[in-house]
C-alpha cells in the first residue's frame, strides 16, 4: 500500500518555465490536498478537492491552478514560475464522510525557481 | 477566522525528561485540533486528535495532549523524551461547518539530547 505518491521529488525551473506536479494516492480517498510549506509560515493551503472533477482555492491559489480528472490524481500546475514560488510541496489526501479523519502525505517535493 | 499559534520555535529536552510543546487556537465554532509530526524530508504523519470528550488525549509513540477550553490550548506532551522524538511538530485545527479546511501552526522544532 503505497499511500500518497508525489512526483517529481524534486525540480529546479526557471522564471517563467511551466511545470506540473502529480499525486497519487491508492486509499480511495475523496478529499485531496495541496499545500506549500515555507520556513516560518508552516503548511498553507494552496488548492483542494471534495471529489472527482471539483476544485477550490485555499488561502494562497495565486498562480496555481490544478486538475482532479480521476479520483485517484490531484494535479498542480505552474503556469509561469516565479522565484516566490520556491517552496516544498505536500499533497495530502483523506476520506470524506466524517470531519475528523486525519490527513494522510506525501513526503513532498521540493521546487527551487531560479 | 481560525488561526493556531505556536509560540516556541523550538524546544530542547533531555532524553527522559518530560516534554510540552504549546498551541494556542482562535476559533469561532467547536475545534477539532490535532497535532501531526514530520521528520527530515518527509510528509506530516498523524499524531492525535481532539474532538470531543476526555481533555486529555492519548496519540502515537506516548504522547498525548491536553485540551483546555478556558485557555484556549492543546498542549502535546510526552512523560519521557527519546532522542527519536526529535522532529517538527504541528498544531492544527479544522472548524465544525468547514470540513475541507485545515489551518495548520508555524511549527515547533522539538530537540531532544542525551
Amino acid at each position: 500500500n503505497a499511500g500518497v505518491t508525489q512526483t517529481p521529488k524534486f525540480r529546479v525551473l526557471k522564471t517563467g518555465q511551466s511545470m506540473t506536479l502529480l499525486c497519487a494516492q491508492d486509499m480511495n480517498h475523496e478529499y485531496m490536498y495541496w499545500y506549500r510549506q515555507d520556513p516560518g509560515m508552516g503548511l498553507r493551503l494552496i488548492h483542494y478537492s471534495v471529489g472527482e472533477g471539483t476544485t477550490a482555492k485555499g488561502e494562497v491559489p495565486d498562480g496555481y491552478n490544478v486538475s482532479r480528472l480521476k479520483k485517484q490524481n490531484f494535479l498542480l500546475g505552474l503556469e509561469s514560475a516565479a522565484p516566490s514560488q520556491t517552496s516544498v510541496y505536500f499533497c495530502a489526501s483523506r476520506v470524506a464522510g466524517t470531519r475528523n479523519s486525519p490527513l494522510h502525505f506525501g513526503n513532498g517535493t521540493r521546487l527551487t525557481v531560479t | 477566522a481560525q488561526s493556531v499559534a505556536q509560540p516556541e520555535d523550538q524546544v530542547n529536552v533531555a532524553e527522559g525528561n518530560p516534554l510540552t510543546v504549546k498551541c494556542t487556537y482562535s476559533v469561532s465554532g467547536n475545534p477539532y485540533l490535532f497535532w501531526y509530526v514530520q521528520y527530515p524530508n518527509r510528509g506530516l504523519q498523524f499524531l492525535l486528535k481532539y474532538i470531543t470528550g476526555d481533555n486529555l488525549v492519548k496519540g502515537s509513540y506516548g504522547f498525548e495532549a491536553e485540551f483546555n477550553k478556558s485557555q484556549t490550548s492543546f498542549h502535546l506532551k510526552k512523560p519521557s523524551a527519546l532522542v527519536s522524538d526529535s522532529a517538527l511538530y504541528f498544531c492544527a485545527v479544522r472548524v465544525t461547518g468547514t470540513a475541507s479546511k485545515l489551518t495548520f501552526g508555524t511549527g515547533t522544532r522539538l530537540q531532544v539530547t542525551l
